[in-house]
């Protein structure tokens, strides 16, 4: 049980173009997913609290007009990279909370060319 | 910003070596100490939460404890193989246990 997944695993893009990656609990229903990101021998970094239903909590510095979180049912959550550069090619993580602790998805790896 | 500490950094043992990680954090506003397994291509993997003073929780070969006063958890192997190859997290979840900050992680590989 608690499965969640992300896709896509990896994504290539050119500069200026948006991308999204999908974030779904499988097996139970969150109301609060979170997605992270993860830069080179840097440990992962909250990004921002997706609630189901309502706007999401965005971290100190993390731009929400950058990094669009829709969370409009309770197994799916999005986040659009608008207008990707290449200082935003990083992995990107997502988990959804549970009863104890936070289940993860697999990571997406974002390439902007 | 909370600063979460994990050492070593990457750790070579032989097969059934037992080992042993430490995570460090900052004692004030603790809620919960998170340990994750983490392994290449897969999602990370929910091993343990701790949340009291003294706390030891054990899953087959592998164990932590928990110092929220010195503000310290350690994770023990037992008998290390190579499928406990992977890098083990540790995350200090603050604000009602929502926010999880994370360590760089402890690289582990098992050698035969």
């Amino acid at each position: 049980g608690a499965v969640v997944s992300q896709h896509p695993s990896w994504v290539i893009c050119k500069s200026g173009t948006s991308v999204k990656i999908e974030c779904r609990s499988l097996d139970f229903q969150a109301t609060t997913m979170f997605w992270y990101r993860q830069f080179p021998k840097q440990s992962l970094m909250l990004m921002a609290t997706s609630n189901e239903g309502s706007k999401a909590t965005y971290e100190q510095g993390v731009e929400k007009d950058k990094f669009l979180i829709n969370h409009a049912s309770l197994t799916l959550s999005t986040l659009t990279v608008t207008s990707a550069h290449p200082e935003d090619s990083s992995f990107y993580i997502c988990s959804a909370r549970g009863i104890e602790t936070q289940y993860f998805g697999p990571g997406t790896r974002l390439l902007v060319l | 910003i909370l600063n979460v500490e994990q050492s070593p950094q990457s750790l070579h043992v032989q097969e059934g070596d037992s080992t042993n990680f430490t995570c460090s954090f900052p004692s004030s506003n603790f809620y919960a100490l998170h340990w994750y397994r983490w392994e290449t291509a897969k999602s990370p993997e929910a091993l343990f939460v701790m949340t009291l003073n003294g706390d030891e929780k054990k899953k087959g070969r592998i164990s932590a404890t928990l110092n929220t006063k010195e503000g310290y958890s350690y994770l023990y192997i037992k008998g290390s193989q190579p499928e406990d190859s992977a890098t083990y997290l540790c995350a200090l979840a603050t604000g009602g246990g929502n926010k999880l900050t994370f360590g760089t992680g402890t690289q582990l590989k098992v050698e035969l």
